[in-house]
């Protein structure tokens, strides 16, 4: 079965830089997530889109942005990359609008800022 | 804000044990309880969902129980086996938002 795809895997950027980080929901899914695990840390959730509008927001700071696109794929951008930004950077994916419905992982992004 | 706490944080035992972990939550508006699996530096794979409706749900030899009026849930592990050496959380939705726990660490020795 087709699972929710992240891109890149992993991601090493510098003080300052932006990234760009991408999910791909399981087919026919309408809501996505994003999630942010810093090391040794449970994941923490930042925003959440339900039919390509911003249904609830997190702990995200200010320097990010994300939307979710007419083809129900969530990018997340993030800009003036701080130390502390490394993380592992998880989206999910559900059918439907509300926390009711299972959520669906993705591997995660590694991002590494140096 | 929901607030979930997983008990132990860590957990050791020898191959064969059946054991317990713990999860509470603070707010018993959910609409379920998912509890997952995570390998060292890896991703969330998903054990088990209970629907607040429901008390228990079983996967081979997973089951997880729902006690929502009182804020908790177990997740039993039998006849543990060393590959089952993760780290388990529980995770609640609540209003749009996913809430984890802490986590337990589990190591079985072979």
């Amino acid at each position: 079965a087709a699972g929710v795809i992240q891109s890149p895997r992993h991601l090493i950027k510098e003080k300052r830089e932006t990234a760009t980080l991408k999910c791909y929901p399981i087919p026919r899914h309408d809501t996505v997530y994003w999630y942010q695990q810093g090391p040794g840390q449970d994941p923490q959730f930042l925003i959440s889109f339900y039919e390509k509008m911003q249904s609830d927001k997190g702990s995200i700071p200010d320097r990010f942005s994300a939307q979710q696109f007419s083809d129900y794929h969530s990018e997340l951008n993030m800009s003036s990359l701080e130390l502390g930004d490394s993380a592992l950077y998880f989206c999910a994916s559900s059918l439907g609008g509300t926390g009711s419905y299972e959520q669906y992982f993705g591997p995660g992004t590694r991002l590494t800022v140096t | 804000k929901q607030e979930v706490t997983q008990i132990p944080a860590a957990l050791s035992v020898p191959e064969g044990e059946n054991l317990v972990l713990n999860c509470s939550f603070t707010d018993s508006a959910i609409y379920n309880l998912q509890w997952f699996r995570q390998d060292p530096g890896k991703g969330l794979t998903s054990l088990l969902l209970i629907q607040s409706s429901q008390r228990e749900q079983t996967s081979g030899r997973l089951n997880a129980s729902l006690d929502k009026s009182s804020g908790r849930s177990t997740l039993y592990i039998a006849a543990s086996q060393p590959g089952d050496s993760a780290t388990y959380l529980c995770a609640v939705p609540t209003g749009n938002q996913f809430y984890f726990g802490t986590g337990t660490s589990l190591t079985v020795i072979p």
